[in-house]
C-alpha cells in the first residue's frame, strides 16, 4: 500500500525568506501523481502545485517549486520571498496512475514571522 | 480551476436528527466524488468514493447505514449523516474530478456540530 509521510508537524520561517517543507512516500508503482496542497485557517483546500512522476523537471508555480527525487521517493516543497497569507496546514499527497484516490501526508503547519 | 460548491458551511443539528450535504460541481461534470471527513489538526481520512450512477465505495470503518452517500446526477453528490450523535460533529469535504483532469477540486467543506 501506498504511503505518505510528512515529519514536520510545524515549521516557521521568517517573513520574505525561503522555506523547504518535506515529504516522503513509499510505492511500487512507475506512473503516479504528487500534490502540494494548502488549507487555510478557512480550510478551504488549494491545490499548490502537481508533478507527475514521468517528468524529470520539477515543477515550478511562481514562488512554490518542487524537489522530485523519484529514486529516493522524496517530494519537497519549496517557497520562496515567504508571505504572511502563506501561513496554513500543507498536505502532501499521492495519487496513483489507475486509481483517483488520494493518499495523504499527515499536515506540516508552516507559520510565517512578521 | 473548475469550481465544486459545498453546502451548507456549517450546520448545527440536533442528536437523533439527519443533516444532509450537498456537492455540486459547477462548471463540469463530475464522473467521481470523494467524502472526506478532517478531525482538528488531523489530515482528510477518505470515507467514501462514489461514481456518478452506482453505489458509492465505503473504506473500512466507515458505517454506510450511517453515512448515506448519493451521486445520482454528474453535477451533485449528497452525504446524509443519518441519526446524527455529537461523536459525528466534525468537519467534512467533497471532492469531484471529472474524466479528464488529474487533480480532484474541493468544496469549501462543512462544519457540522451535533447538540
Amino acid at each position: 500500500a501506498q504511503t505518505v509521510t510528512q515529519s514536520q508537524p510545524e515549521m516557521s520561517v521568517q517573513e520574505a525568506e525561503t522555506v523547504t517543507l518535506s515529504c516522503t512516500y513509499d510505492t511500487s508503482e512507475s506512473d503516479y501523481y504528487l500534490f502540494w496542497y494548502k488549507q487555510p485557517p478557512s480550510r478551504q483546500m488549494i491545490l499548490v502545485i502537481r508533478q507527475e512522476a514521468y517528468k524529470q523537471q520539477n515543477a515550478t508555480e511562481n514562488r512554490f517549486s518542487v524537489n522530485f527525487q523519484k529514486a529516493a521517493k522524496s517530494f519537497s516543497l519549496k517557497i520562496s520571498d515567504s508571505q504572511l497569507g502563506d501561513a496554513a496546514m500543507y498536505f502532501c499527497a499521492y495519487r496513483g496512475d489507475s486509481n483517483y484516490q488520494l493518499i495523504w501526508g499527515a499536515g506540516t503547519k508552516l507559520i510565517i514571522k512578521p | 480551476g473548475a469550481v465544486v460548491s459545498q453546502h451548507p458551511s456549517r450546520v448545527i443539528c440536533k442528536s437523533g436528527t439527519s443533516v444532509k450535504i450537498e456537492c455540486r460541481s459547477l462548471d463540469f461534470q463530475a464522473t467521481t466524488m470523494f467524502w472526506y471527513r478532517q478531525f482538528p489538526k488531523q489530515s482528510l481520512m477518505l470515507m467514501a468514493t462514489s461514481n456518478e450512477g452506482s453505489k458509492a465505495t465505503y473504506e473500512q470503518g466507515v458505517e454506510k447505514d450511517k453515512f448515506l452517500i448519493n451521486h445520482a446526477s454528474l453535477t451533485l453528490s449528497t452525504l446524509t449523516v443519518t441519526s446524527a450523535h455529537p461523536e459525528d460533529s466534525s468537519f467534512y469535504i467533497c471532492s469531484a474530478r471529472d474524466g479528464q483532469d488529474t487533480e480532484a477540486f474541493f468544496g469549501q467543506g462543512t462544519r457540522l456540530t451535533v447538540v
